[in-house]
């Protein structure tokens, strides 16, 4: 069974740019989360999704970053305009509810390396 | 505010030994799990061991177990026999908060 897959795995891109990351959860997983991680600010949850529903989004850090779910395989990431700052890696991450046959680990991508000249 | 505190920025430890990583956690919630997650120098995050609150017995797998002291609030995760490849970050997550510790990254020596 294929694991999360995000793409792309790195993006370099010049500020203002726009700049969107794709994810694809695991097949039967109803929950999908977006995290950042720098080596300043550590992992930190971004958005996280239910049943492609957006439950809480108070990590996205402002008016410039977006996240969507169409449908229950796949979601976006979306900067624009982007800023140096949000240089980081990105990662996705599915889960199945919690229950009495699985722990609702994460299951993580690989991350999208994201730099802004 | 709901905390997660990993003490431990980083350690060392001799090949085949035991290295305990420190957790503790803040909450109210009376049933919550608790996640160990790697992240080797390679990027991803690997899920190690989990840890329910109503489990009555400490967590175990392989040679990663947890060290559950529900009173005081810690879920400490032992690797046992280190290897080489246990070289890596380490972060705590408990799952009521969705976010990870500052983590704590390991070195293991030859």
């Amino acid at each position: 069974d294929a694991g999360v897959i995000q793409s792309p795995r790195h993006e370099v891109t010049e500020m203002g740019q726009e700049v969107t990351l794709r994810c694809k959860p695991i097949s039967g997983h109803d929950y999908l989360f977006w995290y950042r991680q720098t080596m300043m600010r550590g992992l930190e949850l971004l958005i996280y999704f239910n049943n492609n529903v957006p439950i809480d989004d108070s990590g996205m850090p402002e008016d410039r970053f977006s996240a969507k779910m169409p449908n229950a395989s796949f979601s976006t990431l979306k900067i624009q305009p982007s800023e140096p700052r949000d240089s980081a890696v990105y990662f996705c991450a599915s889960s199945l509810r919690p229950g009495l046959l699985n722990t609702g680990e994460l299951f993580f991508g690989e991350g999208s390396r994201l730099t802004v000249l | 505010a709901q905390k997660i505190t990993q003490t431990q920025p980083g350690m060392f430890v001799q090949e085949k030994e035991a290295v305990t990583l420190d957790c503790t956690y803040d909450t109210s919630d009376q049933s919550y799990g608790l996640f160990w997650y790697k992240q080797p120098s390679s990027g991803e995050m690997i899920f190690l061991i989990y840890q329910g609150s109503y489990d009555e017995q400490n967590a175990t797998e392989g040679r990663y177990s947890l060290n559950f002291q529900k009173a005081r609030k810690s879920a400490n995760l032992v690797i046992s026999a280190s290897q080489l490849g246990d070289s890596a970050m380490y972060f705590c997550a408990p799952h009521y908060k969705l976010s990870f510790g500052a983590g704590t990254t390991v070195t293991v020596r030859a």
